[in-house]
């Protein structure tokens, strides 16, 4: 099984700042199968990028997926009140398909 | 635009089998594949399986032996049949849809809370 490791656990940012969430596998993970969500409070998660870097339909240019091998990064250039959420990574090219354990954003 | 609706019983006794049908509208159900995620109280989120839409599935190796997943596109509907649940099943539990083979879920239901109790 793939372990997603994510840092930091709970990062406190401004709105207007840059977020860097990381992603590690224990393992390689294909660039095709790497994906980001958000999930806010008693939500469903939502797809952000998929294939590492693709943005899904109606993301805003803000957030970017990057990374290979086994270091994976999602950025959010400029923080909007909206972003502060759950994040997840997800691998789903090797069966058991996992998820990251979680990066909160929270507000400072 | 796509939505998908789960359904089943909020509560299910210990070694029971839980079972929960999500309903899909606005889209057909061919040519995609249809996912099941949990997620337990306060917790992370644990792929549970996926079916595609001829049936063809793929389930977490931990809960293999328990999991059945089916799939009715007349009905327009897919379901979940999980067996002999103890209280580590309690969970919100999530259908979704992949638009592709190299898309993971990127539509989903809303979540429904599966209760384990006697």
């Amino acid at each position: 099984e793939i372990v997603l490791t994510q840092s930091p656990g709970t990062v406190s940012l401004s709105p207007g700042e840059r977020a860097t969430l990381s992603c590690r596998a224990s393992q390689g993970v294909s660039n095709t199968y790497l994906a980001w969500f958000q999930q806010k409070p008693g939500q469903a998660p939502r797809l952000l990028v998929y294939g590492t870097t693709t943005r899904a339909t109606g993301i805003p240019v803000r957030f970017s997926g990057s990374g290979s091998g086994t270091d994976f990064t999602l950025t959010i250039s400029r923080l909007e009140p909206e972003d502060f959420a759950v994040y997840y990574c997800h691998q789903y090219g090797t069966s058991p398909y996992t998820f990251g354990q979680g990066t909160r954003l929270e507000i400072k | 635009q796509v939505q998908l609706q789960e359904s089943g019983p909020g509560l299910v006794k210990p070694s029971e089998t839980l079972s929960l049908t999500c309903y899909v509208s606005g889209s057909s159900i061919d040519n995609y594949y249809w996912t099941w995620v949990r997620q337990p109280p306060g917790k992370g989120l644990e792929w549970i399986g996926d079916i595609y839409y001829r049936g063809s599935s793929t389930y977490n190796p931990s809960l293999k032996s328990r999991i059945t997943m089916s799939v009715d596109a007349s009905k327009k509907q897919f379901s979940l049949k999980l067996g002999s649940v103890t209280a580590a099943d309690a969970a919100l539990y999530f259908c979704a849809r992949r638009s592709g083979w190299y898309i993971p879920p990127d539509s989903w239901g809303q979540g429904t809370l599966v209760t384990v109790s006697p």
